[in-house]
């Protein structure tokens, strides 16, 4: 049974526009939510994350919003460029901080176009 | 600092062969991570240590099996390789046991 669902494999978006991911969670006890980043033949890299006693958390063109009633979460940036065209998993943990590993989304494809 | 370090990048193995990955870190984390990822599939934990000498389990640990004996350290082994196991495998770390874990470049795994 999946855990942290992301229901769109792919999304595209204008260059420019802003780019909305999203990501849902079955588990009441995740208390820490992170967003990763993933090139092909290359390692997920960290984009943001988020602590549950927060509801919004933001770096720059990244923001990440949690909905804890809806058990729902979603990254948002602002402008999307073309370099930001990857695979982007959710990923969660209940340990509170990620210490006993987290538990991941099978990703979403987001295509910048120009 | 090299971050997260994994050898080899590639490897085809046959069935019932055996072998280690390698996973080296050298920003001195206790925690350390393997993951799994199949095609079109998120990441899953297969082990997972919080300290040198200390392993645990994850959601996928049938068919590896690791040690820890250093803080640098965390190779992963498969000792009678299955098709199933034909897998991208993560390495990652953790710093103070709260925050962003590191990922390594991946291991691309195939047995036939």
């Amino acid at each position: 049974d999946q855990q942290v669902k992301q229901n769109s494999p792919s999304l595209s978006v204008q260059e420019g526009r802003i780019s909305i991911l999203n990501c849902d969670y079955t588990n009441s006890m995740f208390d820490y939510f992170l967003w990763y980043k993933k090139y092909p033949a290359e390692g997920p890299t960290f984009l943001i994350s988020i602590s549950s006693i927060k509801d919004k958390n933001e770096d720059g063109r990244f923001t990440v919003f949690l909905n804890k009633s809806a058990k729902h979460l979603s990254l948002h940036i602002v402008p999307s460029q073309p370099g930001d065209s990857a695979v982007y998993f959710c990923a969660a943990s209940d340990s509170g901080g990620g210490a006993d590993g987290l538990t991941f989304g099978k990703g979403t494809h987001l295509i910048i176009q120009p | 600092n090299a971050g997260v370090t994994q050898t080899p990048k590639f490897r085809i193995l046959k069935i019932g062969q055996s072998m280690t990955l390698q996973c080296a870190q050298d920003m001195n984390h206790n925690y350390m991570y393997w993951y799994r990822q199949d095609p079109g599939m998120g990441l899953k934990l297969i082990y997972y240590s919080v300290g040198a000498g200390i392993t645990d389990k994850g959601e996928v640990p049938n068919g590896y099996n690791v040690s820890r004996s250093t803080t640098e350290d965390f190779p992963l082994r498969l000792e009678l390789a299955a098709p199933s196991q034909t897998s991208v495998y993560f390495c990652a770390s953790l710093g103070q046991g709260a925050g962003e874990q590191y990922f390594g470049p991946g291991t691309r795994l195939t047995v036939t």
